[in-house]
């Protein structure tokens, strides 16, 4: 079942912080992060495996709460080339496919 | 290292010609994924290869649909007898043979069909 994301958009000014969240009814094995800019490929951003882990690159960090089956994205102080869409992809296994939410469209303004 | 390969970038056909997608995983890769985006829309699984072996073709259309990962060469998508629904950005993407499997994406092939 595909993961819910919220929320569906935000629009941030340079320096912003924001919180995208990922939730799913179904037990996770590992919550993917990817953010994808117009025309591009996904590009990887990090991988949180069960047992609610933290973890943190640079400006970006992302939780995984296990019990809950929720993740979330933090971004920090936010730069413009933080903008684009950003997708989670859960997994019911490893290795496995992963199935995405439908994405969070983040515009980050001068 | 290069990453994962797709070619062609951009292909259009017309409805009823064959389309075939490939993929070069990167090096040392052995686990292969193909996934469908609609204009605006998430990325949809479609089907999970190793090498010489189809794991997961849940997400395949059950007719015309086709992937093929040989033991030498690129992994293949093939959809025969396009129609206009087809058009979409079909990615793929690998992993490394060990956990904890972070998948990389490929630039995509953008199939338009006419």
């Amino acid at each position: 079942q595909q993961p819910v994301q919220s929320p569906q958009a935000v629009i941030l000014r340079e320096g912003e912080d924001a919180v995208i969240n990922c939730s799913s009814s179904k037990a996770l094995y590992s919550v993917h992060w990817y953010r994808q800019k117009h025309g591009e490929a996904p590009v990887f951003l990090m991988i949180l495996l069960k047992g609610g882990e933290q973890k943190g690159h640079e400006k970006i960090s992302a939780s995984f709460n296990e019990k809950k089956q929720q993740s979330s994205l933090y971004l920090t102080a936010s730069q413009l080339s933080y903008s684009g869409t950003y997708f989670c992809g859960t997994d019911k296994n490893s290795g496995y496919a992963l199935n995405f939410g439908k994405g969070t469209s983040l515009l980050v303004t001068p | 290292n290069a990453g994962v390969m797709q070619n062609p970038r951009h292909l259009v056909r017309r409805r009823g010609q064959e389309a075939r997608l490939r993929c070069s995983p990167m090096k040392g890769h052995s686990h292969v994924y193909w996934y469908r985006q609609l204009p605006e829309e998430g990325l949809k699984f479609m089907v999970y290869l190793q090498k010489e072996n189809i794991i997961d073709e849940s997400g395949m259309p059950k007719e015309r649909f086709s992937a093929e990962f040989p033991k030498e060469g690129p992994s293949i998508l093939r959809i025969q007898q396009v129609v206009r629904g087809d058009s979409a950005a079909y990615f793929c993407a690998s992993s490394p043979e060990e956990g904890p499997y972070t998948q990389y994406f490929g630039p995509g092939t953008r199939l338009t069909v006419l």
